[in-house]
């Protein structure tokens, strides 16, 4: 399997703008979370879902962002407008439930630039 | 709230010392997780624990999960400059809710 992937990889916009991050997670793994890592808040659990349904977003930080999982494969994170306090990197990760606990696996990270 | 206090945060060592790392909470946890983090990267799982008191080792890297299940350490034997990254503890709770921890970052010097 490939892994976690996540793009873009690096994404710079200007204040204001909209910003849309992908996730494609494991195939067959029925858990997605999106996490933003700070070097001042560390990895944040922003929101996570369970078969494409939104379990827990109390960590998003604001209306400005909106996850969506359309289907089992692909899911988007998404930013409306971007501010430059936005600036992180975003990792996505998937899981199944084995033996009673997740076991995550993270994409590489898209590493968003708020200007 | 941070419910996952780690410590030390940055630790620089020289090749072949030993070192340990602490994770702490006043929380319960139901399973507790290492990670390790290298730049540029995502996060990798390590180990996870389960049950009060177990121990596990991983060739030179030895997990322990507390009594009460709120605390963990990772301790590390002859640490080799492929050690260095960002080390991460995730707990979960009874209720399924994940938490990671502030994290640990270690340099070995060679």
């Amino acid at each position: 399997d490939a892994g976690v992937i996540q793009s873009p990889r690096h994404e710079v916009t200007e204040m204001g703008q909209e910003v849309t991050l992908r996730c494609k997670p494991i195939s067959g793994h029925d858990y997605l979370f999106w996490y933003r890592q700070t070097m001042m808040r560390g990895l944040e659990l922003l929101i996570y879902f369970n078969n494409n349904v939104p379990i827990d977003d109390s960590g998003m930080p604001e209306d400005r962002f909106s996850a969506k999982m359309p289907n089992a494969s692909f899911s988007t994170l998404k930013i409306q407008p971007s501010e430059p306090r936005d600036s992180a990197v975003y990792f996505c990760a998937s899981s199944e439930l084995a033996g009673g606990h997740y076991e995550q696996f993270f994409g590489p990270g898209t590493r968003l630039t708020v200007l | 709230t941070q419910l996952l206090e780690q410590s030390p945060q940055f630790l620089s060592i020289q090749e072949g010392e030993n070192l340990t790392v602490y994770c702490n909470s006043s929380s319960v946890f139901s399973s507790l997780q290492w990670y390790r983090q290298e730049p540029g990267e995502g996060p990798v799982l390590l180990v996870t624990v389960v049950t009060g008191g177990e121990v596990k080792k991983l060739k030179r890297l030895t997990f322990q999960f507390g009594d009460a299940r709120k605390d963990s350490s990772l301790h590390i034997t002859a640490a080799q400059t492929g050690d260095t990254g960002l080390y991460l503890c995730a707990g979960a709770s009874p209720g399924n809710q994940f938490y990671f921890g502030t994290g640990t970052s270690l340099t070995v010097i060679p």
